[in-house]
């Protein structure tokens, strides 16, 4: 089946930095990715949607400017939190499409806990 | 806009016994729906979907959900339990047309013990 690549599982950094979140579709052309964040016990709630060569499209409240986004290539998505502090601790969790079929199933990575101290 | 409700924050349930999971759904028009597993850090895995056709649904691991119009409602169900069927299982929903943006549920843990 599809497979969904994100890297890495998980990071801790210092608050300041920035940390570069990649999503590779392995075996399959991804126009389309979304981005994901996850808080403890809460749902999942959709940050951008990344379509290759064009700018991502991103949800009301989530800071283009924080959450740069980058589809440069059919198989690859990154996501990069700039200047990253403690209340962007969060799971993240990258999905594709797999442009190939008609079907409307998104594999999913794995997830990146990301810890900022 | 779309919105889906999931009532339980958990589901206890013994092996061997059925267990079912509720999701009511919110969009206007017809929907697709979808059943997610998350385990322990890790992402997502897929279920199943409701598209269009039969309102009862197998999926994969032994689960099956049933699409209920009138209720607006998606519960994943299994007849049988499996202690390693212990996850967090998240229901979604998109609209039948337009942008492909899925939206969440909460999430309901299923716990299954032995």
């Amino acid at each position: 089946g599809a497979v969904v690549s994100q890297h890495p599982s998980w990071v801790i950094c210092k608050s300041g930095t920035s940390v570069k979140i990649e999503c590779r579709s392995l075996d399959f052309q991804a126009t389309t990715m979304f981005w994901y964040r996850q808080f403890p016990k809460q749902s999942l709630m959709l940050m951008a949607t990344s379509n290759e060569g064009s700018k991502a499209t991103y949800e009301q409240g989530v800071e283009k400017d924080k959450f740069l986004i980058n589809h440069a290539s059919l198989t690859l998505s990154t996501l990069t939190v700039t200047s990253a502090h403690p209340e962007d601790s969060s799971f993240y969790i990258c999905s594709a499409r797999d442009s190939g079929l008609a079907n409307e199933k998104l594999f999913f990575g794995s997830g990146t806990q990301l810890s900022v101290l | 806009a779309q919105s889906v409700a999931q009532p339980e924050d958990q589901v206890n349930v013994a092996e061997g016994n059925p267990l079912t999971v509720k999701c009511t759904y919110s969009v206007s028009g017809n929907p697709y729906l979808f059943w997610y597993v998350q385990y322990p850090n890790r992402g997502l895995q897929f279920l199943l979907k409701y598209i269009t056709g039969d309102n009862l649904v197998k999926g994969s691991y032994g689960f099956e959900a049933e699409f209920n119009k009138s209720q607006t409602s998606f519960h994943l169900k299994k007849p049988s339990a499996l202690v390693s069927d212990s996850a967090l299982y998240f229901c979604a929903v998109r609209r039948h047309t337009g942008f492909q943006k899925l939206v969440f549920g909460t999430g309901t843990r299923l716990l299954v013990s032995p």
